[in-house]
């Protein structure tokens, strides 16, 4: 069957430390992978996409690699703030036709302490 | 503020109602998304419009569930006899060609 896992369990870091997310996929085989923040009661807001045939991305503080053999992308937060405490969500695009259809994994919660 | 838009913001129905939740999407985004996400899950695809045209629709919908976008700018999701398993944040996205999707705020439904 077709999944999507993101870390279940929240992850708690302090305040500077570098927070790395992990997707891990399977029986998908996507053109890119999306990485989105939600914070409560909001709708996800998009960070970074990452095509198949790259394998790291970077945004100011944030980074994304992705592995196609592996069937993972990771997320890194370095310097991490307090502000940074959201769920973050992937997302792989499984559309036909480049409809962009997304599936999304369940989310990890990130809380960064002061 | 140019972003997604939607209304009502909340609902509350009872059980066997039918309700109707509006999208605007950023103006001249072509592609329109619905997804329905319940607590502790990550969005799930429902719909998806280019322009007018409904292009691809979830097996998961049940035909109580229609949407339309009739002139391809704003989209109107309806549910037919609501059941307490609709209970959900119901998502609109759009977007001008492939890869990001700007989300609106969403419409908590709650089905008493």
């Amino acid at each position: 069957s077709q999944k999507i896992e993101q870390n279940s369990e929240a992850l708690n870091i302090q305040e500077g430390k570098t927070a790395t997310l992990t997707c891990n996929y399977t029986n998908y085989s996507p053109a890119y992978l999306q990485w989105y923040r939600q914070d409560p009661g909001r709708g996800p807001v998009f960070l970074l996409l990452i095509r198949e045939n790259e394998k790291e991305k970077r945004k100011e503080r944030l980074k994304v690699t992705f592995d196609t053999t592996l069937k993972q992308s990771l997320f890194h937060i370095t310097a991490s703030q307090p502000a940074d405490s959201a769920t973050y969500l992937c997302a792989l695009d499984v559309g036909r036709l480049n409809t962009d259809k997304l599936i999304f994994g369940t989310g990890t919660r990130l809380q960064v302490f002061p | 503020d140019t972003g997604v838009s939607q209304d009502p913001r909340h609902k509350i129905t009872k059980r066997g109602q039918n309700v109707t939740f509006r999208c605007d999407p950023i103006s001249e985004h072509n592609r329109l998304y619905w997804y329905r996400q319940t607590l502790g899950q990550g969005p799930e695809f429902l719909t998806y419009f280019q322009n007018e045209a409904q292009l691809e629709k979830s097996r998961l919908l049940s035909d109580r569930f229609s949407a339309e976008r009739p002139k391809g700018s704003f989209s109107t999701l309806e549910i037919q006899r609501t059941e307490q398993g609709d209970s959900a944040m119901y998502l609109c996205a759009s977007s001008p060609k492939g890869g990001e999707q700007f989300f609106g705020p969403g419409t908590r439904l709650t089905v008493l």
